[in-house]
């Protein structure tokens, strides 16, 4: 099956600093989405991105369908942005959506 | 809108007891999904239903049933509960193709 792999693993940042996580994958795929999960467990959409580049706030997400990665930019970081960033894949074909392990993300004050 | 709910929040069970994990969603999703997170790791899929009606096994689906009661409702069953199945278990809607939108978690501890 596919395989979705996340780097870096772990991730401390002083407040202020910017941050790029990225995400591979093995296979084609319908949709990519990126996730932030909180301290207190709560699972957080960011972006539904498939392909191309998507801007919120601090954060933008592009994805490279052809080159199968997808990166998440995160700027200015903030305390706040604190907890786990998961990608999530759905191959071509199904709904059988694939989570990477997470980028695990401390932003210090 | 309440989005995705699940109940309950926490459970404790014993080895070999059953138990049925709910979820509901009022956005109208026509797919819903069951997954387990595990202390450190990512989510893996249990069963997702793509429609009311049709269920479908994910990675991860030995000792586990589904029922996908209505459009809003899709229950986790659990017949006959094992250690290995202590969990975070985590109900998830989406419209037929866009983002997953979670329910907050209901932590099972099984004894």
């Amino acid at each position: 099956g596919i395989q979705v792999e996340q780097s870096p693993p772990d991730l401390i940042l002083q407040e202020g600093a910017n941050s790029t996580l990225r995400c591979n994958f093995s296979d084609s795929v319908n949709n990519l989405q990126w996730f932030h999960q909180n301290p207190w467990g709560q699972l957080i959409n960011l972006f539904y991105i498939p392909s191309g580049t998507k801007q919120n706030g601090r954060l933008s997400a592009t994805t490279v369908a052809t080159e199968r990665y997808s990166l998440l930019y995160i700027s200015s970081s903030q305390t706040t942005d604190s907890g786990v960033y998961f990608c999530a894949v759905e191959p071509t074909g199904g709904f059988k959506t694939i989570f990477g392990a997470g980028t695990r993300l401390f932003v210090k004050a | 809108n309440a989005g995705v709910t699940q109940t309950p929040k926490f459970q404790v069970l014993k080895t070999g007891q059953s138990m049925t994990l709910q979820c509901a969603q009022d956005m109208n999703h026509n797919s819903m999904y069951w997954y387990r997170q595990d202390p450190g790791m990512g989510l893996r899929l249990i069963y997702y239903s793509a429609s009311e009606g049709t269920t479908d096994k994910g990675e991860v689906p030995n000792g586990y049933n589904v029922s996908r009661l209505n459009k809003r409702e899709f229950s986790l069953r659990l017949e006959s509960a094992a250690p290995s199945q202590t969990s975070v278990y985590f109900c998830a809607s989406t419209p037929r193709t866009g983002t997953q939108y979670f329910g907050p978690g209901t932590r099972l501890l099984v004894l």
